[in-house]
């Protein structure tokens, strides 16, 4: 069954380093989102994206953050410059039609530690 | 504004019990709403969804859930807790715009042999 996959697992960086996360969605959905859970609260909404642009993005998404679709395959959530708040899980999904009754689907999550 | 409240961040039952793990929303257009359930060390994965239609909605693993318009709520529930239901439980919510889910807290269900 095809899966959303990302790498890495697990990444530990120091502040004000640059990190990039990468994702591999499912080969044909068009519609992609990064979410992240600081440990102990909600999973948050950062940005979504479709036809090689953001669609919709949250506050936290700031100037720090940028998503890229370099190739056909990857996802790529890039932050400039590490905060220790920017501590969290990082999980990418896509979607194949972006429709209200369809599913995300989810990859496992890379967590992010920054020290 | 619309969001989404899971009572309780912790559930313990017992192995053969009944689950029953809580979700309401608040939202000023028709919701869609959705479980997932995450086990250590992976994504989140689908358990089922409620778009439109019927109010009871079955997912997989004995999962079931039903949309209650007037209690705003879509609690989920298994008849009979097995020791593989542990894992953690979100309750999210697509509202009128934009493509984004709302996430509640989330519950971590524990269960006891």
């Amino acid at each position: 069954e095809p899966e959303v996959t990302q790498t890495p697992s697990h990444q530990v960086t120091q502040m004000g380093q640059e990190v990039i996360l990468r994702c591999v969605p499912i080969s044909n959905h068009l519609y992609f989102y990064w979410y992240r859970q600081i440990l102990g609260q909600k999973v948050e909404f950062l940005v979504s994206f479709y036809n090689n642009e953001i669609s919709e993005k949250s506050e936290i998404f700031d100037d720090q953050f940028s998503v890229e679709r370099p190739d056909g395959s990857n996802f790529t959530l890039k932050i400039r410059s590490t905060k220790l708040e920017d501590s969290a899980m990082y999980f990418c999904a896509s979607e194949a039609s972006g429709g209200r009754t369809d599913t995300q689907y989810f990859g496992p999550g890379t967590r992010l530690t920054v020290l | 504004a619309q969001s989404v409240t899971q009572l309780g961040s912790h559930v313990s039952v017992s192995e053969g019990a009944l689950v029953l793990l809580r979700c309401n929303y608040s939202s000023s257009v028709p919701p869609y709403l959705f479980w997932y359930v995450q086990y250590p060390n992976q994504g989140l994965q689908l358990l089922l969804k409620y778009t439109t239609g019927a109010t009871l909605v079955k997912g997989i693993n004995g999962f079931e859930a039903e949309f209650k318009k007037s209690e705003t709520s879509f609690h989920l529930t298994k008849p009979s807790a097995h020791m593989s239901d542990a894992a953690e439980y979100f309750c999210a919510f697509r509202g009128g715009q934009g493509g984004k889910l709302i996430f509640g807290q989330g519950t971590e269900l524990s269960v006891k042999p």
